[in-house]
C-alpha cells in the first residue's frame, strides 16, 4: 500500500524555526515533494528531494532519508505569511502520480 | 506566460447530474493530471493524460472520465454525481518525457481549482 503521514497541525511564533516531519511508505519511489497551500488556493511547489540529504532554498530547506522513509521541511525566520498548509507528496511511479499526505496546517502567531 | 487555468471557478450541482470541468496547461506542458481535494485532506490523484491518452489512473470509479485535446487542454467529466463528490478539483500540468527540466524532474504546476458542490 501507499501511505504518507504528517502532523495535522503545528503552531509557531514569528521569527522562529519550525520543522514539519513526513514519513512515507510507497511501492516505488521517485522523489519526495513539498507543496505550500494557502486556504482556498492551489498548492505551490516548494522543494523536491530524490537523493538523501538536505536541500536548501532560502528560508526553506528539505531533508530526505530514503532508508528511513522520512523527510522534513524546515522553515526559518517564520513570517505571518507562512501560515498555510504544507503538503508532503511522494512520486511512486516516476510519472508524477503524486501520493499526498493530509497536510500540516501551520499557524504562525505574532 | 499564462500558468495553468481552470474553469469554472465554482459550480453547484445536484445529485445524479453530470459535470464537466476544464483545464488549460501551462505553455509548453503536454501532460495533465487531475486531483480531487476534499476539505481538510490532501489532493488525491484521479488520472493523468499524455498524448491524448489516459496514462495513469488512481482509485476512482468509472463515473470519473476525462479527455485530452490536441492542444493539450483537458476535461474531467463526472457522471451520476454523489454528495461525496463535493470537493476542490485541481488540474496540474507538467512537461512530459523528453521535455524534462534541467533539474531532472518534472515539477507539477497546479491550477487554481474548481470548487464543486453537490446538493
Amino acid at each position: 500500500g501507499q501511505n504518507i503521514d504528517q502532523p495535522t497541525e503545528m503552531t509557531a511564533t514569528e521569527g522562529a524555526i519550525v520543522q514539519i516531519n513526513c514519513t512515507y511508505q510507497t511501492s516505488g519511489f521517485n522523489g519526495l515533494f513539498w507543496y505550500q497551500q494557502h486556504a482556498g488556493e492551489a498548492p505551490t511547489f516548494l522543494s523536491y528531494n530524490v537523493l538523501d540529504g538536505l536541500e536548501e532554498k532560502g528560508r526553506f530547506s528539505s531533508f530526505l532519508s530514503r532508508s528511513k522513509g522520512y523527510s522534513y521541511l524546515l522553515l526559518k525566520e517564520l513570517q505571518m505569511k507562512d501560515s498555510a498548509s504544507y503538503l508532503c507528496a511522494a512520486d511512486g511511479t516516476g510519472f508524477q502520480k503524486l501520493v499526498f499526505g493530509t497536510g500540516t496546517r501551520l499557524l504562525v502567531s505574532p | 506566460d499564462a500558468g495553468v487555468t481552470q474553469s469554472p471557478t465554482h459550480l453547484i450541482k445536484t445529485r445524479g447530474q453530470q459535470v464537466t470541468l476544464r483545464c488549460s496547461p501551462k505553455s509548453g506542458h503536454d501532460t495533465v493530471s487531475w486531483y480531487q481535494q476534499a476539505l481538510g485532506q490532501g489532493p488525491q490523484f484521479i488520472f493523468q493524460y499524455y498524448e491524448e491518452e489516459e496514462r495513469q489512473r488512481g482509485n476512482f470509479p468509472d463515473r470519473f472520465s476525462g479527455h485530452q485535446f490536441p492542444n493539450y487542454s483537458s476535461e474531467l467529466n463526472v457522471n451520476a454525481l454523489l454528495l461525496g463528490d463535493s470537493a476542490l478539483y485541481l488540474c496540474a500540468s507538467s512537461p512530459g518525457p523528453g521535455q524534462g527540466g534541467r533539474t531532472g524532474y518534472n515539477e507539477q504546476f497546479f491550477g487554481p481549482g474548481t470548487r464543486l458542490t453537490v446538493l
